[in-house]
């Protein structure tokens, strides 16, 4: 079956820097476009950013355009999430999750969900 | 960008009964590319609907969605208490990806 293992948030400074990973299993990974999720406490779901399948194409939420970069390495099934510049208000869980193809560049539903890491923004 | 509206904001029901949550757009959503998520507390959200009205692999069919154009549903047709939780709407018809900012159904 699916699964994401998210991994690498914790408590970094404002300014600070950190990397995300998602390790992925049960699917080709290599085949699907895959995204970054989070949710502030308390808070709904906001999509982060996107690559596709074969890295050719991201796309980012414009509150984090310039500061994350999304990235994956198909050989080892794991899709990153560099976060810099790092402001309170990216204080949330990351989920990573699996999209379907879509004719709409860049858009998918998400199938399946990781558990969620959290990163805490504070000094 | 499309903005999702969801209402309303808390549904306050008991077992057995019917739900029915809206899900508003601001503007068409291309294709009724329109997708329903439940989450639970301290749990990932999990896919129910997508396409607006296709349920996903594994879920009951007391879920139903409906809707088009910017006007879209979930029904839940007889709550089990398992049901209670909070439900967001999410478009993929156009970019940026963006989700309504959920219902809670809570147990009256």
């Amino acid at each position: 079956q699916v699964q994401l293992v998210e991994s690498g948030g914790g408590v970094v400074q404002p300014g600070g820097s950190l990397r995300l990973s998602c390790a992925a299993s049960g699917f080709t990974f290599s085949s699907y476009g895959m995204h970054w999720v989070r949710q502030a406490p308390g808070k709904g779901l906001e999509w982060v950013a996107f690559m596709r399948y074969d890295g050719s194409d991201k796309y980012y939420t414009d509150s984090v355009k310039g500061r994350f970069t999304i990235s994956r390495d198909n050989s080892k099934n794991t899709l990153y999430l560099q976060m810099n510049s790092l402001r309170a208000e990216d204080t949330a869980v990351y989920y990573c999750a699996k999209g379907v193809p879509n004719p709409v560049a860049g858009t998918s539903y998400f199938q399946h969900w990781g558990q969620g890491t959290l990163v805490t923004v504070s000094s | 960008e499309i903005v999702l509206t969801q209402s309303p904001g808390t549904l306050s029901l008991s077992p057995g009964e019917r739900a029915t949550l809206s899900c508003r757009a601001s503007q068409s959503v291309s294709s009724n590319y329109l997708a329903w998520y439940q989450q639970k507390p301290g749990q990932a959200p999990r896919l129910l609907i997508y396409a607006a009205s296709s349920r996903a692999t594994g879920i009951p069919d007391r879920f139903s969605g409906s809707g088009s154009g910017t006007d879209f549903t979930l029904t839940i047709s007889r709550l089990e208490p398992e049901d209670f939780a909070v439900y967001y709407c999410q478009q993929y018809g156009s970019s940026p990806l963006t989700f309504g900012g959920g219902t809670k159904v809570e147990i009256k």
